[in-house]
């Protein structure tokens, strides 16, 4: 069983750097094919792929957030964090991981986090 | 960037209609196209990937279809567990999804 968690601050400053893990069970990030993905949406508004980082350490970023973002993985701690630089109020979300499983070419999410709701404010 | 646009943004149904979902790229994704659904508060569920595979354990009553630029999510009868936001997400190039469908009742 696939299972996915995020944890990090709930209230985070304007400029600061907000730091997320999303720690999982029931996969290996070293499997060929399997991937993870970071997604936010925002109070009342859409989900947006913040980035993906696959077993083979490969790593896609929104080109919007690209310059802000860093996903980095340990295996032997099943765990993938991510970094976004300079926080500002409309970094205000749910910040979903979630889990991608070989699939060919194809990237799907089949199994999401609780998601964690981080708010910037000063 | 990819651009997945969905319409209608929001529909209103009843128990028992037969509702389509229309999702379009910006450009060709071949059959790269997913759908989830999300009810309020929760994370998003995955309904089908490939423009057509059904995941397991999902209704058979959702069916997608379409390759390219054009997909369509149908719900063939719906039920009171179906009113919810629908997505969709294409993996073609980097991951970006649509506006989200907001389906309730009528």
């Amino acid at each position: 069983q696939v299972t996915l968690k995020e944890s990090g601050p709930t209230l985070v400053k304007p400029t600061q750097t907000l730091t997320l893990t999303c720690t999982f069970s029931g996969f290996s990030l070293s499997t060929t094919g399997v991937a993870v993905g970071w997604i936010r949406q925002p109070p009342g508004k859409a989900l947006e792929c913040l980035g993906v980082i696959y077993w083979d350490d490969d790593k896609r970023y929104s080109p919007s957030l690209k310059s802000r973002l860093t996903i980095t993985k340990d295996t032997s701690k099943n765990q993938v964090v991510l970094t976004m630089t300079n926080m500002v109020p409309l970094d205000t979300a749910t910040y979903y991981c979630a889990h991608s499983p070989p699939s060919g070419f194809d990237y799907y999410f089949d199994s999401w986090g609780q998601g964690t709701l981080v708010t910037v404010s000063s | 960037d990819i651009q997945m646009t969905q319409s209608p943004s929001s529909l209103s149904a009843s128990i028992g209609d037969r509702v389509t979902i229309v999702c379009r790229a910006s450009q060709s994704i071949d059959t790269s196209l997913n759908w989830y659904q999300q009810t309020a508060g929760k994370a998003p569920k995955l309904l089908i990937y490939g423009a057509s595979s059904l995941q397991s354990g999902v209704p058979s009553r959702f069916s997608g279809s379409g390759s390219g630029t054009d997909f369509t999510l149908t719900i063939s009868s719906l039920q009171p567990e179906d009113f919810a936001t629908y997505y969709c997400q294409q993996s073609y190039s980097i991951i970006t999804f649509g506006q989200g469908t907001r389906l309730d009742i009528k």
